[in-house]
Parts: structure tokens; C-alpha cells; sequence
């Protein structure tokens, strides 16, 4: 049973696309939501946190949606270091586990 | 700078060899985890540790063991491992309890078991 499901792509886009990527969430009662991105054979690294009334950071807006439980990731104005693979992870809150999804590829070419 | 550390970055060995995995966070955390990354699938929670204290063991082989002298020391003992424990081992801190807190993770050791 996949608790966060991603589109594990990969997106292929042009430097200055603009790419979304949703992840959705089985369990109801996960209540903290992140963002973290991965390059190839490296760890992953926190991009951002997800709150409940969506936040942005420069180039890139997370949205959540509980009643339909997903998150989205936006990136405005590709750039080629933004290629990665992009992980969904969401948690309950006062529990060590986080879930992490299997991540959603992106390619931003020239 | 992630602030956690992990050595070594990589590691061959025989499945008959014994060998350990260090981890050290320089963050002041209270919490550190250990995960696999296997090709094609998601990270996989192994072991989790609070105020040095074993809080989740999620089903792993006794060949992996793990030891956390203080909160900043996190060990990984391996034996008599098999080939599809070949993988990336990432280490991770946290402030507390990851449910609220984000994770910061090591660069990982790449393990290769022949």
C-alpha cells in the first residue's frame, strides 16, 4: 500500500518552463508536509516546508490540499540546475516516521 | 554544509566481513535515523533514535545493528550481509521527532556487498 504516490516522471521541460508537479497522501492524519530535492547519487536535501495556507520561496510555490489530500510543487522560470528528482514526504506530527514518496524526476534542458 | 557527516563514503566488502558506518551531526539535534535507498524504490526507514534512546527498529535483519553512544554518534554495524543489501545508507538529524521536524541527511555511503 503506497502512502505517497508521486508521477515519477521524468518532465522534461525548457530552461524557463514552468513545471508542477502533485503528490497525494493516504493518510489522513498526516498533518506536516515537505518538499526535499535529490541529484543523482546524492542525499536528499530539504527544499521546503509545506503549510497549510501554501508558501513560496523565490521560483517556487507548495501548495496543499487537505480535503483532497495533495501537494503540489510549482517552479516558475526553469533553470538547468534545477533538474533533480523531486521528493514528496509527508509526516504525523509527534511521530518519528516521515513517508517519503518515490520522487518525480525533472530534466530542464537548454 | 549539511552538517551531518558520514563516513566512509564508500564501502565494498564480502559478505563474510564485518564493517561499521559512522555518522556525526554537528546540529544539535536530538533525533537521527538511518535509511536505505535501493534503485527505484523509496527511502527506507531502518532505525530511529531520540535522546539516544532506540525508539523504532522497522523490521531490519539482525545483521544490521545500530549503536548511538550520545546524540550526535550514530553508528551502523554491519555482518554477514548480503548482495541486495547493496544500496545508499543515509544518515539523518532532526530537531526532535521528524513528524514536526524537517530532516537533514549525510552525503550517504554507498555500499556495495559482493
Amino acid at each position: 500500500r503506497k502512502e505517497v504516490e508521486q508521477d515519477p516522471g521524468p518532465f522534461n521541460v525548457p530552461e524557463g518552463a514552468t513545471v508542477a508537479f502533485n503528490c497525494t497522501y493516504s493518510n489522513s492524519a498526516s498533518q506536516s508536509f515537505f518538499w526535499y530535492r535529490q541529484d543523482c547519487r546524492k542525499e536528499p536535501k530539504l527544499l521546503m516546508s509545506v503549510y497549510s495556507s501554501g508558501n513560496e520561496d523565490g521560483r517556487f510555490t507548495a501548495q496543499l490540499n487537505r480535503a483532497s489530500q495533495y501537494i503540489s510543487l510549482l517552479i516558475r522560470d526553469s533553470k538547468l540546475s534545477d533538474s533533480a528528482t523531486y521528493l514528496c514526504v509527508a509526516g504525523l506530527r509527534g511521530y518519528s516516521t516521515l513517508t517519503f514518496g518515490k520522487g518525480t524526476m525533472l530534466l530542464v534542458s537548454p | 554544509e549539511t552538517g551531518v557527516t558520514q563516513t566512509p563514503r564508500h564501502l565494498v566488502m564480502g559478505m563474510t566481513n564485518k564493517k561499521s558506518l559512522k555518522c556525526e551531526q554537528h546540529l544539535g539535534h536530538n533525533a537521527m535515523y538511518w535509511y536505505k535507498q535501493s534503485a527505484k524504490k523509496p527511502l527506507e526507514l531502518m532505525f530511529v533514535y531520540n535522546f539516544k534512546e532506540q525508539t523504532e527498529n522497522n523490521s531490519v535483519p539482525s545483521r544490521f545493528s545500530p549503536e548511538c553512544p550520545n546524540s550526535s554518534h550514530l553508528f551502523l554495524h554491519l555482518h554477514t550481509l548480503q548482495p541486495e543489501d547493496s544500496a545508499l545508507y543515509l544518515c539523518a538529524s532532526s530537531q526532535d521527532l521528524a513528524g514536526s521536524y524537517e530532516q537533514y541527511f549525510g552525503p550517504g555511503t554507498r555500499l556495495t556487498v559482493t
